[in-house]
């Protein structure tokens, strides 16, 4: 059982668009979801967090959005990059309680087209 | 400054071999964390060491061990390997405890992973 989904296992996106990234959880005691970018052959990166408090947060290009009704939370990039291409995991933990608890999704390909 | 450090990059074994797997988290990170992304999937937890103690452990079988050594680098071995076992091993390391590094700018920092083959 995922508790952490990313129903879209690739995306394409013409440079200069807004690319938006999906990521659906189940368990309701996610309260903190992070953004982690990885390149080929490369580890991830850390790229944005939000906290349950708040529905949105924003850093450059990047901006997470997070629907706790839902329980959706979306990663938008605008305007998007060529070297946004990679492949991008959501996560969530329980907060607090343990740093191990963090699931992650399976990822998303995304890939800017010229 | 230096991030976290993973050897080897792959590693080929065969089936019932015994594989280790090394890692150097940042310097002043005390916690260090073991994932394995299997082909298709996301990363799954594997072990959590902090202070050189092994605090938590994924859903994983037994002969998934590890250990981390008093200057916080860590070793993960995998024993009567199987097929299943091929994937990407990342590390990540944090400050201390874990719990605090998840609510600042910077949480946990991957390793470029160690690439295991079962052949």
């Amino acid at each position: 059982d995922q508790q952490v989904k990313q129903n879209s296992p690739s995306l394409s996106v013409q440079e200069g668009r807004i690319s938006i990234l999906n990521c659906d959880y189940t368990n309701s005691m996610f309260d903190y979801f992070l953004w982690y970018k990885k390149y080929p052959a490369e580890g991830p990166t850390f790229l944005i967090s939000i906290s349950s408090i708040k529905d949105k947060n924003e850093d450059g290009r990047f901006t997470v959005f997070l629907n706790k009704s839902a329980k959706h939370l979306s990663l938008h990039i605008v305007p998007s990059q060529p070297g946004d291409s990679a492949v991008y995991f959501c996560a969530a933990s329980p907060g607090y309680s343990s740093a191990s608890k963090i699931i992650f999704g399976s990822g998303t390909r995304l890939s800017i087209r010229p | 400054e230096a991030g976290v450090t993973q050897s080897p990059t792959h590693l080929i074994k065969t089936r019932g071999q015994q594989a280790t797997l090394r890692c150097s988290p940042i310097s002043g990170h005390t916690s260090v964390y073991w994932y394995q992304q299997a082909l298709g999937l996301g990363l799954q937890f594997l072990l959590w060491y902090d202070e050189g103690e092994e605090r938590n452990r994924g859903n994983f079988p037994p002969r998934f061990s590890g250990r981390q050594f008093p200057n916080y680098s860590s070793e993960l071995n995998v024993n009567a390997l199987e097929l299943e076992d091929s994937a990407l091993y990342l590390c990540a390391s944090s400050l201390g405890g874990g719990q605090r590094e998840l609510y600042s700018n910077q949480p946990q920092h991957f390793g470029d992973g160690t690439r295991l083959s079962i052949l």
